[in-house]
């Protein structure tokens, strides 16, 4: 268990339907950030979120959208999906304490679109 | 900005022989430095990190790797590796504590019996 949750698990999605993930993590992670795994490649920053508000964004279009919601949960949003839009998406809040420092990932979610 | 290269796409080694991975990296200013594993199916885990300090640094699962300003490498090692080492692992750079990661390709260890 590494505090962050994600959910669904897998997600299989038709192109140009609209899709909307959602990670869970634990009190005090103020810092959130979403990346985008192809197959075979590294993750690639999406955005982030600090106190409900996106800080910070890579270079992907609008129709990827976020939220952070006070109880530090967030949401990916991705409209008008696309082929390449299939990938595993991860979620990763930054925390101190207990000896720990830096982000800790989500499973991911698998989305593959149709 | 920030890159990462990983220079082995794939590693193969033998159960209980030595293996290194190497990262290389080129940033502008002032990087930390990680090490993730990922296992099928499953998202990162962090091995280790490079803050500041001593340049020699010790992680889960009996790696280590060792930061080299010169050379802007940190390559990971593990003295002797086991089967369920079997993993990608994947170097990564930040500029400061909440930044953003920026990861490098990956590099795929299969360790054979």
């Amino acid at each position: 268990e590494t505090g962050v949750t994600q959910s669904p698990t897998h997600l299989i999605k038709t192109r140009g339907q609209q899709v909307t993930l959602r990670c869970s993590s634990q009190s005090g992670h103020n810092t959130v950030s979403w990346y985008q795994q192809a197959l075979g490649q590294g993750p690639q920053f999406i955005f982030q979120y600090y106190r409900e508000e996106e800080n910070g964004r890579g270079n992907f279009p609008p129709r990827f959208s976020g939220l952070q919601f006070p109880n530090y949960s967030s949401e990916l949003n991705v409209n008008a999906l696309e082929l390449d839009d299939s990938a595993l998406y991860l979620c990763a809040s930054f925390f101190t304490g207990g000896g720990h420092y830096g982000y800790t990932f989500g499973s991911g979610t698998r989305l593959t679109v149709v | 900005a920030q890159s990462v290269t990983q220079l082995d796409s794939q590693v193969p080694v033998f159960e209980e022989a030595p293996v290194e991975l190497r990262c290389n990296y080129s940033s502008s200013v002032s990087v930390y430095l990680f090490w993730y594993v990922q296992y099928p199916n499953q998202g990162l885990q962090l091995l280790l990190k490079y803050l500041s300090g001593s340049t020699l640094v010790k992680g889960i699962n009996g790696f280590e790797a060792e930061f080299n300003k010169s050379q802007t490498s940190f390559h990971l090692r593990k003295p002797s590796v086991h089967i369920s080492d079997t993993a990608e692992y994947f170097c990564a750079v930040s500029k400061y504590n909440t930044d953003k990661l920026i990861f490098g390709t990956g590099t795929r260890l299969q360790v054979f019996p």
